[in-house]
């Protein structure tokens, strides 16, 4: 099930903050975040682990509420080149209880950043 | 290291021609995944390998797609025939292994299908 993003854009000054959220209906494993410029491919920012375990960027921060299967992505002191959309992709397990590291990505955050 | 490496880049053909994707992931990465993005939305994954097993074709249009990772290293996406709701970037991508790891993801092959 797709996990769902708010807000759908948002637009920013340099320096101002963001967050980004992502919502699931079901148990989730981990989300992960990705950001995407326009005719590129998707980028690497973070993945979040039930636990608490984080692996990414250093200047990304993120939170996962296991219990809500909420998480969201701050962006401080934004920078121009921030802009792009952003996607959620959440781990979910299957109907038998497993996973093998699927993905379901969010419809995307669009952030642009205006100097 | 190189990343993961697609081809063609772009791609147009009419409806219910064949047409084939080539991928070749980072050196190493057991996993690999090809993704349909159409335009405006987020990647939907198409079919997951891990080395040259499938652990994930669910949403595979069996009667259409077919994928293949022979050797477990470069893998092929086919789809025959064509129909216009196939236009779309499909992205290859390529992770150490299924979970908790960084997917790399190639420069992918925009589909248009007239």
């Amino acid at each position: 099930q797709q996990p769902v993003q708010s807000p759908q854009a948002v637009i920013l000054r340099e320096g101002e903050d963001a967050v980004i959220n992502c919502s699931s209906s079901k148990a989730l494993y981990s989300v992960h975040w990705y950001r995407q410029k326009h005719g590129e491919a998707p980028v690497f920012l973070m993945i979040l682990l039930k636990g608490g375990e984080q692996k990414g960027h250093e200047k990304i921060s993120a939170s996962f509420n296991e219990k809500k299967q909420q998480s969201s992505l701050y962006l401080t002191a934004s920078q121009l080149s921030y802009s792009g959309t952003y996607f959620c992709g959440t781990e979910q397990s299957d109907a038998g209880g497993t996973s093998y590291g699927k993905l379901t990505f969010g419809q995307g955050t669009i952030l642009t950043v205006h100097p | 290291e190189a990343g993961v490496a697609q081809s063609p880049r772009y791609k147009i053909i009419e409806k219910r021609q064949s047409v084939a994707f080539w991928c070749n992931p980072i050196s190493g990465h057991a996993t690999l995944y090809w993704y349909q993005q159409i335009l405006g939305q987020g990647p939907k994954l198409l079919i997951q390998f891990q080395n040259n097993g499938v652990v994930d074709d669910s949403q595979l249009p069996k009667d259409r797609f077919s994928a293949e990772r022979l050797k477990g290293v470069d893998s092929t996406l086919k789809i025959q025939p064509a129909k216009l709701e196939d236009s779309a970037v499909y992205l290859c991508a390529s992770s150490r292994g299924p979970r908790y790891n960084e997917q790399f993801f190639g420069p992918g092959t925009r589909l248009t299908v007239l």
